[in-house]
This record gives C-alpha cells, structure tokens and sequence, in this order.
C-alpha cells in the first residue's frame, strides 16, 4: 500500500547537533511538506517543494534546512541553530492540484537532551 | 488570505452524546475544506473534505461535516460519540484551483466521557 515513512519515531539531540529526519513516500505526490506540531499551537509549516530540486520557505523556516533531489524524498535537517527544537515532526504529501488533502506520516519526537 | 478559526480548544462529551466541534473558515474564492484527526503520538488522517460536490459531506467513523457558505462554517459532527472518538481534531482549508497549501486550525481536542 502507498503510503508516506517517516523515521525515526523518537530521536534525541544533543545540544549543538545536527539531526537529520526522514520523510519517504511511494504515493508519486509531486508535493511534499514538513510541519512542527508543539501543545497547543497546531500545526506549523517550516518547508515545502512542489516539485524536485525546488522548496519554499514556510511560517517558521529559521534553524532547519530541506532537500528535494527525489521526488520520493524529502528530508528535514534540524541544525544547531534551532534553539527549541522539541517538537513532533510531521511530513504531508499531496498532489498539484491539492483536491485531495494532505496524506501525513506518523511522525518524528525530536527531543533536546 | 485564508484562515479557520476553531472554537473552543477542548470539547467534553458524554459517550453516546452528540458530538460537535466547530470550523469556520475565511477565503477569497471558494475553498476546499477539510477535517482530520489526529490520535496520540500518530500522524493525520484524513476524516473528510469538501471539494464542492454535495455541502453535507460523510466521512469515516461515522463523521460528517455541512458547507455552510452564508456562514462560512464547516462543523464536524457525529450523532451518538464513542470512548475511540476521543483524539484531537484539526479543521483545514484551501484555496480552489490556487495554492494548494493547506491551513490548519489549531485543533480541538475531543474528551469522551464513560
């Protein structure tokens, strides 16, 4: 069944890492899309791309970084720049047209220790 | 610029109450709407949309959703709630044939009661 990966489920970061989360789909959506979830605050866009080896900025891009060189793929590098990157980290795909809403993976805990 | 503004952050039902949570949304051209819910520790997931075919919308787990354009509300409801209902649910909209971004309200959380 198509579906959208996101590994790992729980990661944990040392104070000035980099961490790297994987988002993978088999859905052939041209858009991909990662958002931080914290209590309270819904759902925040950080980055998405619309096709290949191009991304956009979301409301809260500052401290992370994407790439888009598969059209599967879509992986988010939280830097050390991020100063509270505690949060659950969901990626979302969909097609151009968006008619059908977003599929949302399960899932990344990132937490600073 | 489109917006949903979900009333009420927390919403407590008895089981086998009505269940009714709150969306209205606010956009230039006619939208697509959406709900989703969200379980502990889990992704989204898709409960139901509005594409512009029929305004009263069924989805799964016995949900349904009514356009209502005048008021620009788009409610979630389910006549007779149950224990597994209970989750956080997020209302979302888009712009017809323009950006295909979603926004999300910020979520409702669902508490059932015994």
């Amino acid at each position: 069944d198509g579906g959208i990966t996101q590994s790992p489920k729980y990661l944990f970061r040392k104070e000035g890492q980099n961490v790297t989360l994987s988002c993978e789909q088999n859905l052939n959506h041209d858009a991909m899309y990662w958002y931080r979830q914290d209590p309270g605050q819904g759902l925040r866009l950080i980055y998405y791309s619309q096709i290949v080896n191009d991304f956009q900025k979301g409301d809260i891009a500052e401290g992370y970084s994407v790439s888009r060189e598969k059209k599967e793929s879509f992986p988010l590098t939280v830097t050390s720049a991020q100063k509270n990157p505690t949060a659950f980290y969901l990626c979302a795909s969909s097609t151009q047209t968006g008619v059908g809403g977003y599929t949302f993976g399960s899932g990344t805990r990132l937490t600073v220790v | 610029a489109q917006s949903v503004t979900q009333l009420g952050s927390h919403v407590s039902v008895s089981e086998g109450a009505l269940v009714l949570l709150r969306c209205n949304y606010s956009s230039s051209v006619p939208p697509y709407l959406f709900w989703y819910v969200q379980y502990p520790n889990q992704g989204l997931q898709l409960l139901l949309k509005y594409t512009s075919a029929a305004t009263l919308v069924k989805g799964i787990n016995g949900f349904e959703a009514e356009f209502k354009k005048s008021e620009t509300s788009f409610h979630l409801t389910k006549p007779s709630a149950h224990m597994s209902d209970a989750a956080e649910y997020f209302c979302a909209v888009s712009d017809r044939g323009g950006s295909e971004k979603l926004v999300f309200g910020k979520g409702t959380k669902l508490t059932v009661n015994p």
